[in-house]
């Protein structure tokens, strides 16, 4: 079965700031990989989907990038933050139509 | 493209009883549809799917059901208990999608002690 690492699990920046967050998976191949983001409360948005290397789709205009430099890494980046951009955020991946979640990563941008 | 509806956003019951939660589906393509469990704070966890081409499916006290017709599909929890407390999530999978989920808005379990 698969295996979904997410870090760090919470993360406070200034607005402003950078932004990495990582996701690498365990346990199988050529998996498809997930950015989701939830605000407090509410629903899991979809930010970014790959089916593979190099191959990335982006669901919402957005200040935020993904990357996907491996097979099984995949990464999240913003150059600068917005308070908008608070929330937790999911790495999940799929080798068929089953999502796995990762932990998450719960940012506070201040 | 695909958009699914979830009922209620909030259901209260008593500990013991049944809980239903509702789906609809707006493409008649789609062929799969889980629901996931998400507790306070945690990542989602798939409890249960049904892919389209089988009308209901169990494990132990929950069960899915689906309508292929009507285009809706349902999440039944029987003797509830206070760990079925969560947020509940459907979702359909478009054909020819890349097997992405489309995503409803949640439902709030509350169990009564």
């Amino acid at each position: 079965s698969q295996t979904i690492h997410q870090w760090p699990a919470t993360l406070v920046q200034p607005v402003g700031s950078p932004l990495s967050l990582e996701c690498t998976v365990e346990g199988t191949s050529n998996p498809n990989l997930y950015w989701y983001r939830q605000a407090a409360g509410r629903g899991l948005q979809l930010l970014f989907y790959s089916v593979g290397i190099g191959q990335i789709s982006s669901e919402v205009p957005q200040n935020l990038s993904a990357s996907r430099p491996q097979d099984r890494q995949f990464i999240l980046s913003s150059k600068k933050l917005l308070l908008s951009d608070s929330g937790f955020y999911l790495c999940a991946s799929s080798a068929g139509y089953e999502q796995y979640f990762g932990p998450g990563t719960r940012l506070t941008v201040t | 493209g695909e958009n699914v509806e979830q009922h209620p956003s909030t259901l209260s019951v008593q500990e013991g009883d049944s809980a239903v939660i509702k789906c609809t589906y707006s493409d008649s393509a789609s062929n799969y549809f889980p629901w996931y469990k998400q507790e306070l704070g945690k990542r989602p966890q798939l409890i249960i799917d049904i892919r389209s081409n089988v009308g209901e499916k169990k494990d132990q006290r929950i069960a899915v059901t689906l309508n292929k017709t009507a285009k809706h599909f349902s999440l039944h929890i029987t003797e509830t208990q206070p760990e079925d407390s969560a947020v509940y999530f459907c979702a359909a999978s478009p054909m020819d999608s890349n097997y992405q989920l489309i995503w409803g808005a949640g439902t709030k379990l509350i169990i009564k002690p």
